[in-house]
């Protein structure tokens, strides 16, 4: 079975500075996709960014990008220029591209990051 | 606008009663879901349905059922059955053509009294 590890529960970072969060995972499988989701403090969860596990590119959105090391499973979530808006718990999540029965989201524990003005 | 909704946003159970959530969505996604947060944990799969008139069990599916006889919704029965319910409920649709995404309502907190 897939697991998702988070072995930050908390970090804190500076505003303006960069901050990064640790994720590992462990598969069988070649396909699958990977994501990290926001859950500030209204509780609703928001994409931040995706990767498929096919492509070698990091994914980026604006201040947010990733460090995706498929031979160590590993995919890390670096925030740039950090604001007091990503203030949030961040959850990394894993989802086979298999499909069928296997149709779900496996979530890490995540990680609370404070950001300190 | 385009999106998933929720209600109630709080919900309180009685010893023995049966509770239902409500999840709308109008993405015109085929694929439904229905997660239960606890303190300290990731999301945990309840049940899910990738078609009308169909839906699967997830890993936690004991005391609780679900219907989906609209592709728009997708209400959750919390029933009498589930001894510990209080938790933070989400739903979330997928659109096949995003690279699998799930996109997530705003939540329901249930309480027991």
């Amino acid at each position: 079975a897939q697991t998702v590890t988070q072995s930050q529960p908390e970090m804190s970072v500076q505003e303006a500075e960069t901050v990064t969060l640790s994720c590992t995972y462990d598969t069988s499988e070649s396909d699958y996709y990977l994501f990290w989701y926001k859950q500030p403090p209204s509780r609703q969860m928001i994409l931040v960014i995706r990767q498929e596990a096919y492509k070698q590119q990091n994914a980026t959105e604006n201040r947010f990008s990733v460090n995706f090391q498929k031979a160590a499973k590993s995919f890390s979530l670096k925030i740039s220029d950090s604001q007091l808006g990503d203030a949030a718990m961040y959850f990394c999540a894993y989802r086979s591209a298999a499909g069928g029965a296997t149709n779900k989201l496996i979530f890490g524990t995540g990680t609370l990051l404070a950001v300190q003005p | 606008d385009g999106g998933i909704t929720q209600s109630p946003k709080y919900l309180f159970r009685k010893e023995g009663q049966n509770v239902t959530l409500s999840c709308e969505q109008n993405l015109n996604h085929d694929a439904m879901y229905w997660y239960r947060q606890d303190p300290g944990q990731g999301l945990r799969l309840i049940y899910y349905s990738q078609i009308v008139n169909d839906f699967q069990k997830g890993d936690i599916a004991e005391g609780y059922s679900v219907s989906r006889e609209k592709k728009e919704s997708f209400p959750l029965t919390v029933t009498s059955a589930q001894k510990n319910p209080t938790a933070f409920y989400l739903c979330a649709s997928r659109d096949r053509r995003l690279q699998e995404t799930q996109y997530f309502g705003p939540g329901t907190r249930l309480l027991v009294l």
